[in-house]
C-alpha cells in the first residue's frame, strides 16, 4: 500500500464546476503539500499546510491531521486548472525529516 | 524573481556515457532536493541535502549515480555509466529547513519548496 493515496486518479470537469481532489497517507508527518504540474511538465508549489485550512484565490487545501486526510477544492473551475495535482507529505520520522513523500498525482481536465 | 536553475532542459545521449545535471538553488535555501520522474513511478526521491550534508540517498543506485554539493550554489547529479533505464524527467527542489520547537519533532521546511524546470534525459 502507497504512504500517500489521492483520488481521484483522473477528473474530467465543466468549466465552472466546483472540484476536490482527495490525499490520504499513512505515515507521521510534519506538513502536507499540494503541487501542480502543467502541461510543459514545470511543478509548482501551491500550499503547504500542517493544520487546518489555507485558501489562494480560488483554491483551498485543508488538512485533517487526526484523520490523516486532506482535500484541495477549485471553485470557479477553468480550462487553465487542467494539470496534475499532486499531494505530498513531509516525513517527520528518522532520517527522513524534511523529505516528501509523493502520491501518483490526480489529472485535472476542465472543458470550456 | 527567485527560481531554482536546473541545466541542461534536455540532454540526448547514448548507454554507457556520462552525465551530469546541475542545479542551482535558491539563494539563502539550505536544503536541496533531487527527484526523478517517470510515468510508471510518479516522482521518487533520489537525493537531498540540507546545509550541503547528503541527508538521504537511498533512492538513488549508488552504483552508477552520484550527488554533491560543491558549495551552497551549486548541487549536481552524476550518472556513469548512463542506462536506457535512467529516461526520465530530474527535477532539483530547494527549500529553507528550520529545527522545530518541538524538541522531538526535528526538522522540516518552513515555507513551500521550489521547483526547478527540470532535465528531460534520454539515454538511447
Amino acid at each position: 500500500k502507497n504512504e500517500v493515496e489521492q483520488s481521484p486518479q483522473n477528473l474530467t470537469a465543466q468549466e465552472g464546476e466546483f472540484i476536490t481532489i482527495n490525499c490520504s497517507y499513512s505515515v507521521g508527518i510534519s506538513a502536507l503539500h499540494w503541487l501542480q504540474q502543467h502541461p510543459g511538465g514545470g511543478i509548482v508549489s501551491l500550499f503547504m499546510l500542517s493544520s487546518g485550512k489555507k485558501k489562494h484565490g480560488r483554491l483551498i487545501a485543508t488538512i485533517n491531521i487526526q484523520e490523516k486526510h486532506s482535500s484541495l477544492h477549485i471553485t470557479a473551475s477553468h480550462p487553465r486548472d487542467s494539470a496534475v495535482y499532486i499531494c505530498a507529505v513531509e516525513s517527520n520520522y528518522g532520517g527522513s525529516q524534511g523529505n516528501l513523500i509523493f502520491g501518483k498525482g490526480t489529472k485535472l481536465s476542465v472543458k470550456p | 524573481d527567485a527560481r531554482v536553475t536546473q541545466t541542461p532542459r534536455h540532454k540526448v545521449t547514448e548507454m554507457g556515457q556520462e552525465v551530469t545535471m546541475r542545479c542551482q538553488p535558491i539563494l539563502g535555501h539550505n536544503t536541496v532536493f533531487w527527484y526523478r520522474q517517470t510515468m510508471m513511478q510518479g516522482l521518487e526521491l533520489l537525493a537531498y541535502f540540507r546545509n550541503r550534508a547528503p541527508l538521504d540517498d537511498s533512492g538513488m543506485p549508488k552504483d552508477r549515480f552520484s550527488a554533491e554539493m560543491p558549495d551552497a550554489t551549486l548541487a549536481t547529479l552524476k550518472i556513469q555509466p548512463s542506462e536506457p533505464r535512467d529516461s526520465a524527467v530530474y527535477f532539483c527542489a530547494s527549500g529553507l529547513s528550520t529545527p522545530f520547537t518541538s524538541r522531538d519533532r526535528g526538522f522540516g521546511l518552513n515555507e513551500k519548496l521550489f521547483f526547478g524546470s527540470g532535465t528531460q534525459l534520454s539515454v538511447l
